[in-house]
């Protein structure tokens, strides 16, 4: 049973414009989600959070943006930049215990 | 400086043999994890471990053993009961399982069976 969804494999954007990376879930006990980006043969470095109390946290480029009735969240890059090219996974957590991953969504910015 | 160490980076194996992945934080966190990642699918928790001496089964936990004697450590066994055992391993460790925290992964460990 897949918890966390992202059902857009991949993304293509021009540079200077808004990257929207969509992500849903199922289980309405998760309160904390986070977003990764992974470069190919690399782990996946934390980029941003967002606790089940707030609908949206921002940390420069990146905004993220949580609907909890929707259950959906989505990340927001603006401007989009070459070196944001990545995989991007979203992932979710219930207060105690493990980190659920989506399957992620290939971004690709062109220049 | 602190970090997650995996090794090996590449590593190879014969059917029926049994190989251990090594994982080593030196970040002082309580939590630890294995996830395994297969193209074009996301991260599947095959274990985690909260605490020295206890480990939990993940989603994809048949054919893998753990152990956790140290809170640096949390090898990773493939044994031969792992029927599609090569795939890109990925160890990571957070401060707790509780609260709000992020995990942080090391380099990863591909495994190939040949």
């Amino acid at each position: 049973d897949q918890q966390v969804k992202q059902n857009s494999p991949s993304l293509s954007v021009q540079e200077g414009r808004i990257s929207i990376l969509n992500c849903d879930y199922t289980n309405s006990m998760f309160d904390y989600f986070l977003w990764y980006k992974k470069y190919p043969a690399e782990g996946p470095t934390f980029l941003i959070s967002i606790s089940s109390i707030k609908d949206k946290n921002e940390d420069g480029r990146f905004t993220v943006f949580l609907n909890k009735s929707a259950k959906h969240l989505s990340l927001h890059i603006v401007p989009s930049q070459p070196g944001d090219s990545a995989v991007y996974f979203c992932a979710a957590r219930v207060i105690w215990g493990d980190m659920r991953f989506g399957a992620g969504t290939r971004l690709t910015v062109k220049p | 400086d602190g970090g997650i160490t995996q090794s090996p980076k590449y590593l190879f194996r014969k059917e029926g043999q049994n190989v251990t992945l090594s994982c080593e934080q030196n970040l002082n966190h309580d939590a630890m994890y294995w996830y395994r990642q297969d193209p074009g699918q996301g991260l599947r928790l095959i274990y985690y471990s909260q605490i020295v001496n206890d480990f939990q089964k993940g989603d994809i936990a048949e054919g893998y053993s753990v152990s956790r004697e140290k809170k640096e450590s949390f090898p990773l066994t493939v044994t031969s009961a792992q029927k599609n055992p090569t795939a890109f391993y990925l160890c990571a460790s957070s401060i707790s399982l509780r609260g709000y925290t992020e995990a942080f992964f090391g380099q990863g460990t591909r495994l190939t069976v040949v």
